[in-house]
């Protein structure tokens, strides 16, 4: 399985925007970037996933380099409630059960 | 609403006793997951199913049972061959064959166990 790598930690002020990089040089044609958060003494949620192109979606943005060797999680004004840990997974088309979630990212936001 | 629960959301044991965590979902997914955390990392997985009465061990299955009798539930025994038990223990459901686009997998609320 591809790994990933993110950072441990990450700190943001509220209202302003986040950045959450995730490098996956390994990665192959058929994978999926999924993003998980998860928030204290809570199961991990969906947040975003993209192949090539750049995602939106109502809790955040994707940005995937061209040569999607990294990717970018983007919170565009950070909340209180958007303090958790981020985790970055790969995932090949064809499905497959065994999802690796990595030590993730917390990101603490200060208000 | 459709969902995970698991129960009880804390637990407590003896050591050398085993105990059973429950994971019940009504999203009429065929997979089910079992993962466990430790302080501070990610999630490991323990056990899946993709079926009724048909399972796979996962990364760290030493130790741990489960069953999956119905679809909509899948418990989890930690037995006393566990050697560290004391972990935060997560169940997962999702749909069988993902396409990979949007693979989501739906997690319950946790256990937390602790073993004295």
């Amino acid at each position: 399985d591809a790994k990933t790598t993110q950072p441990n930690s990450m700190e943001s002020n509220e209202e302003e925007p986040v950045h959450l990089p995730c490098n996956h040089s390994t990665i192959s044609g058929t994978d999926y970037i999924h993003w998980y958060r998860q928030l204290p003494s809570q199961g991990p949620e969906y947040v975003i996933h993209g192949l090539t192109s750049n995602v939106n979606n109502r809790m955040a943005s994707l940005a995937i380099a061209e040569d999607r060797k990294s990717s970018t999680l983007i919170l565009h004004r950070a909340t209180l409630r958007d303090a958790a840990v981020y985790y970055c997974i790969l995932r090949d088309w064809g499905g497959g059960f065994k999802t690796i979630f990595g030590a993730g990212t917390r990101l603490f936001v200060k208000a | 609403d459709g969902g995970i629960t698991q129960s009880p959301k804390y637990l407590f044991r003896k050591e050398g006793q085993n105990v059973t965590l429950s994971c019940e979902q009504n999203l009429n997914h065929d997979a089910m997951y079992w993962y466990r955390q430790d302080p501070g990392q990610g999630l490991r997985l323990i056990y899946y199913s993709q079926i009724v009465n048909d399972f796979q061990k996962g990364d760290i299955a030493e130790g741990y049972s489960v069953s999956r009798e119905k679809k909509e539930s899948f418990p989890l025994t930690v037995t006393s061959a566990q050697k560290n038990p004391t972990a935060f223990y997560l169940c997962a459901s999702s749909t069988l064959w993902a396409s990979g686009s949007r693979f989501e997998q739906f997690f319950g609320p946790g256990t937390r166990l602790t073993v004295l």
